[in-house]
């Protein structure tokens, strides 16, 4: 079956550097997301990627989309202690029903101040 | 605040009995989602509804059964507990256009 595979599992990182985590799929995908998850907490979403290519800006995280549309990352510039949690990649096959959202086992971030 | 809402937050309960997890979505969603998540394990589906209807089953064992019931609202039922399906279960509901999953803030089950 599809798979979505994330790494690295954990990563610390001193304030203010920056971090990368990727997400590969099996299959081609037709959309993947991002949620971050605070220690304690519930997934949030973060962003959806649909297009080949596609790359998207939040503040300090920019979200990159492949041109196979089979891989994904995440880049935190310059860290912040809020930027702790780990953070979901979670990938959609085409034809697939909301249902199949498979989620990557995440990248728990730590950031020491 | 999400919108979703999960009871119970914490239920301890021992191997072999049966416990229900219930989910109460966000307004106007139709679409309930259930998923377990291990240590270490991410978040695995468990199973979909759309306004009642079951609309995609992933990895749920044979002792876990979920409805959607006319309100909306949702129940998982996890029956024959063993030790491993301690876990945090969580309920998520969709928004139609984006596809965006909220979640709840999820029951953490603990068998014994």
């Amino acid at each position: 079956g599809q798979q979505v595979m994330q790494i690295p599992q954990y990563q610390h990182v001193q304030e203010g550097e920056d971090f990368t985590t990727y997400c590969n799929s099996s299959t081609t995908l037709s959309n993947i997301q991002w949620y971050k998850q605070r220690p304690g907490g519930h997934p949030v979403f973060l962003i959806q990627l649909v297009k080949s290519g596609e790359v998207k800006k939040q503040k300090r995280l920019t979200f990159q989309f492949g041109e196979a549309k089979k891989n994904s990352s995440l880049h935190i510039t310059a860290t912040q202690t809020t930027d702790v949690g780990t953070y979901f990649c979670a990938g959609r096959n085409y034809g697939g029903s909301q249902g199949n959202l498979i989620f990557g086992k995440g990248t728990k971030l730590s950031v020491k101040p | 605040d999400s919108g979703v809402t999960q009871t119970p937050k914490h239920l301890i309960t021992a191997t072999g009995q049966r416990v229900t997890l219930r989910c109460s979505p966000r307004s106007g969603d139709l679409s309930v989602y259930w998923y377990q998540q291990s240590l270490d394990q991410g978040l695995q589906f468990l199973i979909q509804y759309y306004n009642g209807e079951e609309r995609a089953k992933g990895n749920i064992l044979e002792r876990f059964s979920a409805q959607q019931f006319p309100d909306l609202h949702s129940e998982l039922n996890l029956s024959s507990l063993e030790l491993g399906d301690s876990a945090l279960y969580f309920c998520a509901s969709g928004e139609a256009l984006t596809g965006e999953l909220f979640f709840g803030e999820g029951s953490r089950l603990t068998v014994l």
